[in-house]
């Protein structure tokens, strides 16, 4: 198992530029999470998805964050437009959930920069 | 805002000492959990203890939840160069998996 797959590693943009982080779950997983980590505020749950439904996303800071997850395979989490306070680490988890939920197995994550 | 609080924010310890990390938390909690992450990577699941249980151990590591006190402990014994890295708590409050995970503690273990 390859683990929990996010692209791209690093992402250096210029302010107001649309970015768009991706994220892979585990094979069987149904349920995943997006995290932002800053030094600041530590980790941040921003949405989180069960069977590909958006259950929570009340940690998006704004109307500029969205996220999709289009089937069971594949996550997206865009930032439109992008602003330097939203430089940060943002991580992708993944889980079974219910009765079989054990923890998340995380992604490297994805430094963005935005400069 | 952040559930789960750990103390200390720092430790440092020489190679083969214990290692003792703490986590208080505020609300009634499923689940508390401890990750570690090393630096530049993603967080690593370590050990999940339920609210029904008190104690539970994995390899080097001891974890304990008292719910009356809402704190949990995670000793990891005999100390590595390779534990060095920052050790998260992360509480789930209901019947789904969300986690709200504390700000961490940074552990070096000195060779």
């Amino acid at each position: 198992d390859a683990g929990v797959i996010q692209s791209p590693r690093h992402e250096v943009t210029e302010m107001g530029q649309e970015v768009t982080l991706r994220c892979k779950p585990i094979s069987g997983h149904n349920s995943l999470f997006w995290y932002r980590q800053t030094m600041m505020r530590g980790l941040e749950l921003l949405i989180y998805f069960n069977n590909n439904v958006p259950i929570d996303d009340s940690g998006m800071p704004e109307d500029r964050f969205s996220a999709k997850m289009p089937n069971a395979s594949f996550s997206t989490l865009k930032i439109q437009p992008s602003e330097p306070r939203d430089s940060a680490v943002y991580f992708c988890a993944s889980s079974l959930g219910g009765q079989g939920f054990v923890g998340y197995t995380f992604g490297s994550g994805t430094r963005l920069t935005v400069v | 805002s952040q559930q789960g609080e750990e103390d200390p924010q720092a430790l440092s310890i020489q190679e083969g000492e214990n290692a003792t990390m703490n986590c208080s938390y505020k609300t009634s909690i499923n689940n508390l959990q401890w990750y570690r992450q090393n630096s530049g990577r993603g967080l690593v699941h370590l050990i999940l203890i339920r609210s029904n249980e008190r104690e539970k151990h994995s390899g080097r590591l001891r974890v304990t939840l008292d719910t009356s006190k809402k704190s949990s402990s995670l000793l990891i014994t005999a100390s590595r160069a390779a534990d060095t890295a920052s050790y998260f708590c992360a509480t789930g409050t209901g019947a789904n998996s969300k986690l709200t995970f504390g700000k961490g503690i940074t552990l070096s273990v000195r060779p």
